[in-house]
């Protein structure tokens, strides 16, 4: 079976752009969440969607923004990109909210900001 | 809120020696407390996690963590290393959040695992 899978595993971008990463959970997966992981330190957590509503947001601003589709996929989008914004954007998916579920991680997005 | 702190943020050891990678955690309600490992370049894998039943739980690849209450830990340790071991832990938390299922890790610094030859 597939895991997570998150699409583009690399990019570049410059500062001002917007960017918008996707994400596919596993199959029969109902929630996804996105994390930021800055290189040397833990993941962060930025969201979590669940039956397309949003359930949990971490303390990013506001040019952060998500959603989760129909068949739960969802996509992380980054407006007015700064430097340290360059991070490992991590996707992680759920059977549901519960917090003792086992959270599945895709490979992450790297986003470097020039 | 709950927090994680894992002391030590790089271990070193030699290929057969004991593996000790310590967490405290703290939190408000009993947690659910999990052990991640990242290789070079890659994505989080799942060690092991503790749900509330046994305080000794086992993981993969030989791994075990001891979940004790009285002081708010979850060390994770291996008998013997591997150099295969070689990469960077992370213990994280998850609670429910004002009576409410949740689901959001809160994640540790990390431990960068050394293994000599």
């Amino acid at each position: 079976d597939a895991g997570v899978t998150q699409s583009p595993t690399h990019l570049i971008k410059t500062r001002g752009q917007h960017v918008t990463l996707r994400c596919s959970p596993i199959s029969g997966h109902k929630s996804v969440s996105w994390y930021q992981q800055v290189l040397g330190q833990g993941p962060q957590f930025i969201f979590q969607y669940y039956e397309k509503e949003e359930r949990g947001r971490g303390n990013f601003p506001d040019r952060f923004s998500a959603r989760q589709f129909p068949n739960y996929s969802s996509e992380l989008n980054v407006n007015a990109l700064l430097l340290g914004d360059s991070a490992l954007y991590l996707c992680a998916s759920s059977p549901s909210v519960f917090s003792g579920n086992t959270i599945y991680f895709g490979e992450g997005s790297w986003l470097t900001v020039v | 809120a709950q927090s994680v702190t894992q002391l030590g943020s790089h271990v070193s050891v030699s290929e057969g020696a004991l593996v000790l990678l310590r967490c405290n955690y703290s939190s408000s309600v009993p947690p659910y407390l999990f052990w991640y490992v990242q290789y070079p370049n890659q994505g989080l894998q799942l060690l092991l996690k503790y749900t509330s039943a046994a305080t000794l739980v086992k993981g993969i690849n030989g791994f075990e963590a001891e979940f004790k209450k009285s002081e708010t830990s979850f060390h994770l340790t291996k008998p013997s290393a591997h150099m295969r071991d070689a990469a960077e832990y992370f213990c994280a938390v998850s609670e429910e959040a004002g009576g409410t299922s949740y689901g959001k890790l809160t994640f540790g610094q990390g431990t960068i695992l050394t293994v000599h030859p």
